[in-house]
């Protein structure tokens, strides 16, 4: 079955430094997201990305976070400055057709700032 | 903003019995409803979606009911096996096509021997 492949599963890093996290989503999906939780809270969504470009998102995506597809296979989230607060689960996600007909999710990111 | 809402936090139901999880919305331009699976370490799993021009959506042992009008879903498992410990998620979505959806808390079920 595809799998929405992310890396890396753990990442632990200081305050003020900027973080990559990396997914592989499912070849033939056009529609690519990025979604977080909190320990404790709901997931929450930050960002979705369709055609190159992003298609929505969230007031939680400031301009400390950005998103990029550099290649044909790789969808990266980018944090430029870590707060304590950005220490969640990171999920990316894919879909052939949008959100209606169920997102394939990967196993997530965990991050830690300390 | 709690535009989904899960209020049971946790369910335990022996197996072989149904396992009823619900969630209620306040958002009334929802019209797509879903309901995903998560076992630890992993990512949500997608299980069933319903439209709200239906009521009542089926798929093997998982059927969700939509009540509009008390807008309320639910997720019935039948029979309830181990296999179907895990945290539920309901998610809403604002119109077909849309491209985020809103989850809500999640209910911890538990299927005890």
């Amino acid at each position: 079955e595809p799998e929405v492949t992310q890396t890396p599963s753990h990442q632990v890093t200081q305050m003020g430094q900027e973080v990559i996290l990396r997914c592989v989503p499912i070849s033939n999906h056009l529609y690519f997201y990025w979604y977080r939780q909190i320990l404790g809270q709901k997931v929450e969504f930050l960002v979705s990305f369709y055609n190159n470009e992003i298609s929505e998102k969230s007031e939680i995506f400031d301009d400390q976070f950005s998103v990029e597809r550099p290649d044909g296979s790789n969808f990266t989230l980018k944090i430029r400055s870590t707060k304590l607060e950005d220490s969640a689960m990171y999920f990316c996600a894919s879909s052939e057709v949008g959100a209606n007909y169920g997102y394939t999710f990967g196993s997530g990111t965990r991050l830690t700032v300390v | 903003d709690q535009q989904v809402k899960q209020n049971s936090p946790s369910l335990s139901v022996q197996e072989g019995r149904i396992s009823i999880l619900n969630c209620d919305y306040t958002n009334s331009m929802f019209d797509y409803f879903l309901w995903y699976k998560k076992y630890p370490a992993e990512g949500p799993t997608f299980l069933i979606s319903i439209s709200s021009i239906k009521d009542k959506n089926e798929d093997g042992r998982f059927t969700v009911f939509l009540n509009k009008s008390a807008k309320h879903l639910s997720l019935h498992i039948v029979p309830s096996q181990p296999g179907d410990s895990a945290v539920y998620f309901c998610a809403a979505s604002a119109y077909q096509g849309a491209q985020k959806l809103v989850f809500g808390q999640g209910t911890r079920l538990t299927i005890n021997p």
